[in-house]
């Protein structure tokens, strides 16, 4: 069974970088699935963040691509999200997952989410 | 990039009764559809990909229904656990993936 989990600061000051790391277990990142970052602002909905393939392909959310990256460790098996310049409405829990290319990219293992505050 | 957007916003529904939840795409996404149920502080769990592909461990009583536009999901005799929040996504252009906005099902 293919596990997910976030880990990383759970209050960031505004105009700084968040930063969040998504160790996977049970199956290796360097296989064909791509690996995202999914983020939910508290009471709201679900916007994808970016998508990494361990070939160094990312795809980015087009509102957040300025200020976004996502990198794979191979050797950690995992991979990281970096938003910098973050204001409060960066606030969410962020979600890592597995997408289930190339079968398609919906999201087919889902991290359990980790609250990320901006605030100073 | 196409949005996604559901109806309606909040369904209120009797336990062992029929649940229609709506999903239009403003762009053709062929079958390239996926729904999710979220429970509070949950992640989202797959449902339903292809449209109407049921994932792994996922009970006959969801179905999922529809192409092109406009998108079904069907929760046939409600159980307890089955209220929660309902999300579709489009992955045709997988590169850009959007979520609609969800519809909660609630106890009626």
């Amino acid at each position: 069974q293919v596990q997910l989990q976030e880990s990383g600061p759970g209050l960031v000051k505004p105009s700084e970088t968040l930063s969040l790391t998504c160790a996977v277990s049970a199956y290796s990142i360097s296989s064909d699935y791509y690996w995202g970052w999914i983020r939910q602002p508290p009471g709201k909905g679900l916007e994808w963040v970016g998508s990494a393939h361990h070939s160094g392909n990312t795809y980015f959310n087009p509102s957040l691509k300025s200020r976004v990256t996502i990198s794979m460790d191979t050797s950690q098996n995992q991979f990281a999200l970096n938003l910098i310049s973050v204001t409060a409405a960066d606030t969410a829990v962020y979600y890592c997952a597995r997408l289930s290319v190339p079968a398609g990219a919906f999201l087919d293992y889902w991290g359990q989410g980790t609250l990320v505050t901006v605030s100073s | 990039e196409g949005v996604m957007t559901q109806s309606p916003a909040t369904l209120s529904v009797s336990p062992g009764e029929r649940a229609t939840l709506s999903c239009r795409a403003t762009q053709n996404v062929g079958s390239n559809l996926a729904w999710y149920q979220q429970k509070p502080g949950q992640a989202p769990r797959l449902l339903i990909y292809g449209a109407s592909t049921r994932a792994t461990g996922i009970p006959a009583r969801f179905s999922g229904s529809g192409s092109g536009t406009e998108f079904t999901l069907t929760i046939s005799g409600l159980q307890s656990e089955d209220f929660a929040v309902y999300y579709c996504q489009q992955y045709n252009n997988w590169l850009t993936l959007t979520f609609g906005g969800g519809t909660k099902v609630e106890i009626k």
